[in-house]
């Protein structure tokens, strides 16, 4: 079964500055996807980023770019330029073979301080 | 385009009763999804839909029914609430199958006491 582990369940990260989070997947799967969602207090799930398993470059959407190993099984985000507005929590997702489903990390709570 | 939406936003259930949970989406999407959400975890599967008159068991069903007779809805039924079904509820679509990006709904709060 797929599993996908977040190990750091708080991060903080002073405005303006970059903040790194972790990610780490278990799949015997050669075809996957690979996404990170952002729940703000709303509760509302938007999708921040994606990555095809069989890319090996790295996905970007702005300020937000991911850092995929795909050999260690590793799936990190990096938010650059850190805004008030990325406060949240931040969740990594996998989807892949047959399934139809997303698999969740736990989360990670990003704090941004001021 | 609404997106995906999601009715009720909160509601409270006495033990034993039933409810339906609603979802509705405008973008024809063939696949659709209910998450349930626990307190510092993440979404867990309940059931899905790959077309209209299809549905399958997630990762965590009992206790839920489902149905999809049109692209647009997919309501979810909960028949004798209980305590274990306190939990924030979640539809996503999708055009298509995995790979594709799943879009969420606002999400329904439901306590049962």
């Amino acid at each position: 079964a797929q599993t996908v582990t977040q190990s750091q369940p708080e991060m903080s990260v002073q405005e303006a500055e970059t903040v790194t989070l972790s990610c780490t997947y278990d799949t015997s799967e050669s075809d996957y996807y690979l996404f990170w969602y952002k729940q703000p207090p709303s509760r509302q799930m938007i999708l921040v980023i994606r990555q095809e398993a069989y890319k090996q470059q790295n996905a970007t959407e702005n300020r937000f770019s991911v850092n995929f190993q795909k050999a260690a099984k590793s799936f990190s985000l990096k938010i650059s330029d850190s805004q008030l507005g990325d406060a949240a929590m931040y969740f990594c997702a996998y989807s892949g073979g047959s399934n139809y489903k997303l698999t969740f990390g736990k989360g990670t709570l990003l704090t941004v301080n001021p | 385009n609404a997106g995906v939406t999601q009715t009720p936003k909160f509601r409270i259930l006495k033990i034993g009763q039933s409810m339906t949970l609603q979802c509705a989406q405008d973008m024809n999407h063939n696949y659709m999804y209910w998450y349930r959400q626990d307190p510092g975890m993440g979404l867990k599967l309940i059931y899905y839909s790959v077309g209209a008159g299809i549905t399958d068991k997630g990762e965590v069903p009992n206790g839920y029914n489902v149905s999809r007779s049109t692209t647009e809805y997919f309501p979810l039924r909960l028949e004798l609430a209980a305590p274990s079904q306190t939990s924030v509820y979640f539809c996503a679509s999708s055009y298509s199958q995995n790979r594709e990006t799943q879009y969420f709904g606002p999400g329904t709060r439901l306590l049962v006491l």
